[in-house]
């Protein structure tokens, strides 16, 4: 069954640092991982979809890498705004599952202090 | 752009009524999905449909089932809403299985 592990579950840092954001998984057995956004009390946003063939992929100011055979997969933020802050969660999408399940972490919540 | 909407954000019911859900895609996609997302339990797959009238259930059906008579609209029901359905439902829907999945502004269900 697969698991999948957020760490730090929270996260502050000053304005402008460049961050990582760790997601691991204990079934290398995957399609693709995506990552999301998730501002308090709202839906998800999707910001990257990392295919199980690529080793990472770049969107602005944000870069996810993969590491399948590992089970690890990492969002890069560079230059951390105020408004990255929100809760970031990582999902895997394992071949196992027919439906196109995703599993998702527990999250990390980032706050990016002015 | 891509767009997947939810009838309420904020919905108040009482134990034992019938709920509706409802979440509507215009990206024409096959897939789509309900999610429910707890506090501390992340967030679970509640019913998968691939296409017009097909459903599979997912991780957590018990207590809800679904329609999906068009392509492009996906229901919730809570056929006796009960205390532990109160909870942030939130619909998603994909191209295919492997597909982005984009998901909707969420729908918080209050049962009292």
């Amino acid at each position: 069954k697969q698991e999948v592990t957020q760490i730090p579950a929270a996260l502050s840092v000053p304005e402008g640092e460049n961050l990582v954001l760790n997601c691991s998984f204990t079934d290398s057995a995957i399609y693709n991982l995506q990552w999301f956004r998730q501002d308090p009390g709202k839906g998800l946003t999707s910001l990257l979809l990392i295919q199980s063939s690529q080793r990472e992929q770049t969107s602005g100011r944000l870069n996810a890498s993969l590491d399948k055979s590992s089970g690890r997969s990492t969002l890069y933020i560079a230059a951390s705004q105020p408004g990255d802050s929100a809760t970031y969660l990582c999902a895997p999408n394992p071949l196992s599952s027919n439906t196109g399940k995703l599993i998702f972490g527990q999250g990390t919540t980032l706050q990016v202090k002015p | 752009d891509v767009k997947v909407t939810q009838s309420s954000r904020y919905l108040v019911k009482r134990t034992g009524e019938k709920v509706f859900l409802e979440c509507v895609q215009d990206m024409d996609h096959e897939n789509m999905f309900w999610y429910r997302q707890d506090p501390g339990l992340g967030l679970r797959l509640i019913y998968f449909s691939y296409d017009v009238k097909m459903k599979e259930k997912g991780d957590i059906p018990e207590g809800y089932s679904v329609s999906r008579e068009k392509k492009e609209r996906f229901s919730l029901i809570l056929e006796s809403a009960s205390t532990n359905q109160t909870s942030m439902y939130l619909c998603a829907s994909s191209h295919d299985r492997v597909d982005t999945q984009y998901f909707g502004p969420g729908t918080r269900l209050t049962v009292l």
